[in-house]
């Protein structure tokens, strides 16, 4: 089984309101990430959870806050968001990498949120 | 650092054509290798990778990539396209946790 699911599918919110995104894997990984997606581009990393502890920052603004309660769910908190924030929210899975010098275990993808920030 | 070039945006071709897409990497490293593709409002699904071993790998669906060190490229092929398989494809490099994908490649597959 090699399934990541994203709940909500889609997700309309205003620039004030605060709402979560969250991503669900029972494949045993213990790194789980964050991506952005706008339309025509590839992902962009936002954050990496290696044992559940946040090991990459990718100079993400603070009106996103991810969170990882165990090694099974990754949520991303969003508050105060812009309407550029709209796009498609990833989230990803794998084996983190016992090795700086070497590449992560394969990352596997959820479906994705649908964000529109009015 | 590393990165990952796609040079076409965009691919047009015939059902049941031939197709190749292009990537080339830069990297001082030994470097895993990606395939994912992306089907309209989804997220991406892993099409096929490359680790280590034989340098010709393949997926269940007929596509295949051939890593080529000397150079550095991983195309994608496929010898007969499908309808189906009209997507975005991104090929990906992963050093550490960071994956780094290309621009990627729309397959736009017709009639």
């Amino acid at each position: 089984d090699t399934e990541v699911t994203q709940t909500p599918k889609h997700l309309v919110m205003g620039m004030t309101n605060k709402k979560s995104l969250k991503c669900e894997q029972h494949m045993g990984h213990r790194a789980m990430y964050w991506y952005k997606q706008k339309a025509k581009k590839p992902p962009e990393l936002m954050f990496v959870y290696s044992y559940e502890k946040l090991s990459i920052n990718e100079s993400v603004p603070s009106r996103f806050s991810p969170e990882c309660p165990n090694s099974s769910l990754l949520n991303l908190h969003l508050h105060a968001l812009q309407p550029e924030d709209s796009a498609l929210y990833l989230c990803a899975s794998s084996q983190p990498s016992y090795n700086p010098g070497l590449a992560g275990g394969t990352q596997y993808f959820g479906p994705g949120t649908r964000l529109t920030v009015l | 650092a590393q990165s990952v070039t796609q040079l076409d945006s965009q691919v047009p071709v015939f059902e049941e054509a031939p197709v190749e897409l292009r990537c080339n990497y830069s990297s001082s490293v030994s470097v895993y290798l990606f395939w994912y593709v992306q089907y309209p409002n989804q997220g991406l699904q892993l099409l096929l990778k490359y680790l280590s071993g034989s340098t010709l790998v393949e997926s269940i669906n007929g596509f295949e990539a051939e890593f080529n060190k000397s150079q550095t490229s991983f195309h994608l092929r496929k010898p007969s396209v499908h309808i189906s398989d009209t997507a975005e494809y991104f090929c990906a490099v992963s050093r550490f946790q960071k994956l780094v994908f290309g621009t990627g490649t729309r397959l736009l597959v017709s009639p």
